[in-house]
């Protein structure tokens, strides 16, 4: 299998439930980030690890916890979430943080809170 | 800070018609620059990317072109098809720490 693959694709839960959400990538890269899609909203930046150490948490709430155990692998735990936080959440992973680099993202966790 | 204005949508057209979808940019120095396209049910892949003033980036028959002078990376293609319709995104990553930041995204629809 090749690509970034995110687990589950859809996911409902209640504000007061504790869920997490999977990246895995087969790409031999060492950057992997979250970023969330809202509808009628830029995709907002969540968290960036390079080399498993997180350098970017772009203001995110707490109840969103992000959990890098290696460079292949990539997490976010949730926990009592707000209907606002319906969203899509996606993954991406790059070979550096350079500039020139690109990213590729995994199809996405369709969330939603109710 | 750095940001990425885009059209706004949705744009529909028909097959085989012309398709420009406007991109500028506000960023420190020289950035690199990114067209993105989401399918339907599907994460962002990368379209096509310039680095360095003048260049132009292409694939699958679209066409990108880095203007300095008018900060701008539009995306033309000049006969779509259905499988076109698609949601696009410009990006940014400049200095000093090379995120990704994009526009808003233009979904395109076209007809058959």
């Amino acid at each position: 299998e090749t690509g970034v693959t995110q687990t589950p694709r859809h996911l409902v839960m209640g504000m007061t439930n504790k869920k997490s959400l999977k990246c895995e990538q087969h790409l031999g890269h060492n950057a992997m980030y979250w970023y969330k899609q809202s509808a009628k909203k830029p995709l907002e930046l969540m968290f960036v690890y390079n080399f498993k150490e997180q350098t970017e948490n772009n203001s995110v709430p707490s109840r969103f916890s992000p959990e890098c155990p290696n460079s292949s692998h990539l997490f976010l735990h949730l926990h009592t979430l707000q209907p606002e936080d319906s969203a899509l959440y996606l993954c991406a992973s790059s070979q550096d943080l350079g500039p020139n680099t690109e990213a590729f993202f995994g199809q996405g966790t369709r969330l939603t809170v109710v | 800070g750095d940001s990425v204005t885009q059209m706004e949508g949705p744009v529909t057209l028909s097959e085989e018609a012309f398709l420009t979808i406007n991109c500028t940019y506000t960023a420190t120095g020289y950035p690199s620059l990114f067209w993105y396209v989401q399918y339907p049910g599907e994460g962002l892949q990368l379209l096509l990317k310039a680095t360095k003033a003048d260049d132009k980036g292409s694939n699958k028959g679209f066409e990108a072109t880095y203007r300095k002078e008018t900060t701008s990376f539009h995306l033309e293609k000049g006969s779509v098809q259905v499988s076109d319709s698609a949601v696009y995104f410009c990006a940014l990553k400049s200095r000093p720490d090379y995120k990704l930041s994009f526009g808003a995204g233009t979904t395109v629809t076209v007809r058959a």
